[in-house]
């Protein structure tokens, strides 16, 4: 399968804990996005990749978020000190600049 | 802040029923209008992305329309089926950032047999 992959699919955790999730985009892709979906919304941007370089990020992502994408491949996603707002699907896409977005099937996180 | 909305929010009909969901987004700084359709517990699957006013793009029995001028996005079912049971998301790639997609909150079909 050379679509994108998300790990891991589900995660549940403590409020405290920090937690993360990795991205496996279509290897000719060098954008990169992350996306968080709450019950009854649509998707909401997080941050993108060209590359390794982190080009756009959203004012709604605390400074308890952060992402990387160390070699332009995969990336991961970090939340330190979760919170039980921070439950969500978290979605990752990747396209060619300007491209189409190909999405991943998600990684849904619940904070209890 | 951009908004993208849709509507209805959430649908109900009978197989065999014709259907349409409206998405209107910002008419200024257009880039491209995304359809996309999310079937339960599987990725979000691009269904159309259309860029030039008037575009109208079909897909075996869907079908949309594109209005950049007054900012507003059609999708249609023609004879819907069970299997067309989904959220339709549309989502605006414009404004200061062409990367990004801004989302609708989507529309939830459920096609009844």
């Amino acid at each position: 399968d050379t679509g994108v992959s998300q790990d891991p699919r589900h995660k549940i955790t403590k409020r405290g804990q920090n937690v993360t999730f990795r991205c496996d985009p279509i290897s000719e892709h060098n954008r990169l996005y992350w996306y968080r979906q709450t019950l009854g919304q649509g998707p909401e941007f997080l941050t993108y990749f060209q590359n390794e370089a982190q080009l756009e990020k959203s004012r709604l992502l605390s400074d308890r978020f952060s992402a990387e994408r160390p070699k332009g491949s995969f990336s991961t996603l970090e939340i330190q000190r979760t919170e039980q707002g921070d439950s969500a699907m978290y979605l990752c896409a990747s396209s060619l600049p300007l491209g189409e977005q190909y999405f991943g099937p998600g990684t849904r996180l619940t904070v209890t | 802040i951009l908004n993208v909305e849709q509507s209805p929010q959430s649908l109900h009909v009978q197989e065999g029923d014709s259907t349409n969901f409206t998405c209107s987004f910002p008419s200024s700084n257009f880039y491209a209008l995304h359809w996309y359709r999310w079937e339960t517990a599987k990725s979000p699957k691009a269904l159309f992305v259309m860029t030039l006013n008037g575009d109208e793009k079909k897909k075996g029995r869907i079908s949309a329309t594109l209005n950049t001028k007054e900012g507003y996005s059609y999708l249609y079912i023609k004879g819907s089926q069970p299997e067309d049971s989904a959220t339709y998301l549309c989502a605006y790639a414009g404004g200061t950032s062409y990367g990004k997609l801004t989302f609708g909150q989507g529309t939830i079909l459920t096609v009844h047999p």
